[in-house]
């Protein structure tokens, strides 16, 4: 059973044209995560919540934003994409900030912009 | 400065034999937990062991084994027998104790593991 879903598998845009990537999870996880991860590179960390905290990393683009509605959503906004953001986004999880929490990751979203 | 670190681009192994995927870490944290993670080419990122630095014994999960090395700050992956499923990414990331580091998981750049039959 999926426990980490990410909608849809692929998304195509336009430059400029404003996109919603979905993540849902089903374990109650406290911890949602968006990554973003370019072709042959490390994931890279966006953002995070824990609960209805937002945590933004430094360098994340103000081009992107995130709302976590309930526990078990979490909605990745790019207001206006550049080719540049054409990348694999992963959505992740987490029971919380322990070392000993293992990230659940979702199949990822492959964004296409043209 | 890089906390993560996997020197092998890519690995090449013969199908049935064992490999081993390097990588080495930097913290000073005392309390931290090292994973290997698996991508295949459809992208999804899956778990595949975990070792915590106070671990005694290695952590081991079915085919999969974790050779630590806590003084010499390495963690490395051992698969045995390898299969054709197992040609994909694989990333070694660490966690550190959020009382002195950071809450997120960071990741090495990965080796590319290709098997051949």
């Amino acid at each position: 059973d999926a426990m980490v879903i990410q909608n849809p598998r692929y998304q195509v845009t336009q430059f400029g044209k404003p996109v919603t990537l979905s993540c849902s999870q089903t374990l109650n996880h406290n911890v949602m995560y968006w990554y973003q991860q370019k072709s042959s590179q490390a994931p890279k960390l966006l953002f995070h919540y824990y609960d209805k905290d937002f945590n933004n990393e430094a360098d994340t683009p103000d081009n992107f934003q995130s709302r976590r509605p309930n526990t078990s959503f979490c909605f990745l906004d790019i207001r206006s994409p550049g080719l540049g953001d054409a990348a694999m986004y992963l959505c992740a999880t987490s029971e919380g900030y322990s070392s000993l929490s293992k990230l659940f990751f979702g199949s990822g979203t492959q964004l296409s912009v043209l | 400065a890089q906390k993560i670190t996997q020197t092998q681009p890519g690995m090449f192994v013969q199908e049935k034999e064992a490999v081993t995927l390097d990588c080495t870490y930097d913290t000073s944290d005392p309390s931290y937990g090292l994973f290997w993670y698996k991508q295949p080419s459809s992208g999804e990122m899956i778990f595949l062991i975990y070792q915590g630095s106070y671990d005694q014994q290695n952590a081991t999960e079915g085919r999969y084994s974790l050779n630590f090395q806590k003084a010499r700050k390495s963690a490395n992956l051992v698969i045995s027998a390898s299969q054709l499923g197992d040609s994909a990414m694989y990333f070694c990331a660490m966690r550190e104790d959020p009382q002195g580091g950071s809450e997120k998981l960071v990741f090495g750049k990965g080796t590319k593991l290709t098997v051949n039959p």
